[in-house]
């Protein structure tokens, strides 16, 4: 039972590289995040998908893509990495998006863009 | 936006002690939880709590949606406890959560 599995763990860039962190659940969830952690701050969404095939902009969406692929599975890509989105990456999913749904998060991605 | 503040931003107690977790949040909310990430960096809710107090073993919190702060308890603190626990409100205005920075807890043995 994996739950949220995503990859790479870890991941150095350097500026102007692209990469696509990769995400999926097994858990028939139909709503899936990605967030972003900076040292001394809270989770900040980046994108959602509420339903497979939708996908709609978070908190700070600016230098990121997503994909919803399929239920399982949701993408992130930096097309031009910048050092100011170094930072761990946790993708997440939940059964529907009400609020009365808990999330259940991926072991999270470390990325430095040097 | 909503603003979600917590306090203290650092706690240091010994194994067997209690403490007591804020979340301050500045407008009316539509859910709350509660999550403990471990120093090893997983995040696992803890709580849904919107209002009223719940309770899961040594952990319980309670959220006076009215006066708008939750608290979250943890009785007889273990090692395992150490590490960030985060508040996350959600605005009725839309689904994306609104976290706290988080109150770092370490339990030394």
């Amino acid at each position: 039972n994996a739950g949220v599995t995503q990859t790479p763990k870890f991941q150095v860039l350097k500026t102007g590289q692209s990469m696509t962190l990769q995400c999926a659940q097994d858990m028939n969830h139909n709503s899936m995040y990605w967030y972003r952690q900076d040292p001394g701050m809270g989770l900040r969404l980046i994108y959602y998908s509420a339903s497979e095939g939708t996908t709609d902009k978070g908190e700070v969406p600016n230098g990121y893509n997503v994909s919803r692929l399929n239920k399982r599975e949701f993408s992130l890509r930096l097309e031009s990495a910048a050092p100011s989105q170094t930072s761990v990456y946790f993708c997440a999913s939940s059964l529907d998006r009400t609020g009365a749904n808990v999330l259940t998060f991926g072991a999270g991605s470390r990325l430095t863009v040097l | 936006g909503i603003q979600v503040e917590q306090s203290p931003p650092d706690l240091i107690l010994q194994e067997g002690a209690n403490s007591t977790l804020r979340c301050n949040f500045s407008d009316s909310v539509n859910n709350l939880q509660w999550f403990h990430q471990n120093p090893w960096g997983q995040l696992i809710n803890l709580f849904y709590i919107p209002s009223g107090t719940k309770q899961n073993g040594r952990l319980s919190a309670t959220t006076v949606a009215t006066e708008r702060y939750s608290l979250l308890y943890i009785s007889s603190s273990q090692t395992t406890d150490s590490g960030v626990y985060f508040c996350a409100v959600e605005p009725w205005s839309n689904y994306q959560l609104i976290w706290g920075a988080g109150t770092k807890l370490i339990i030394k043995p």
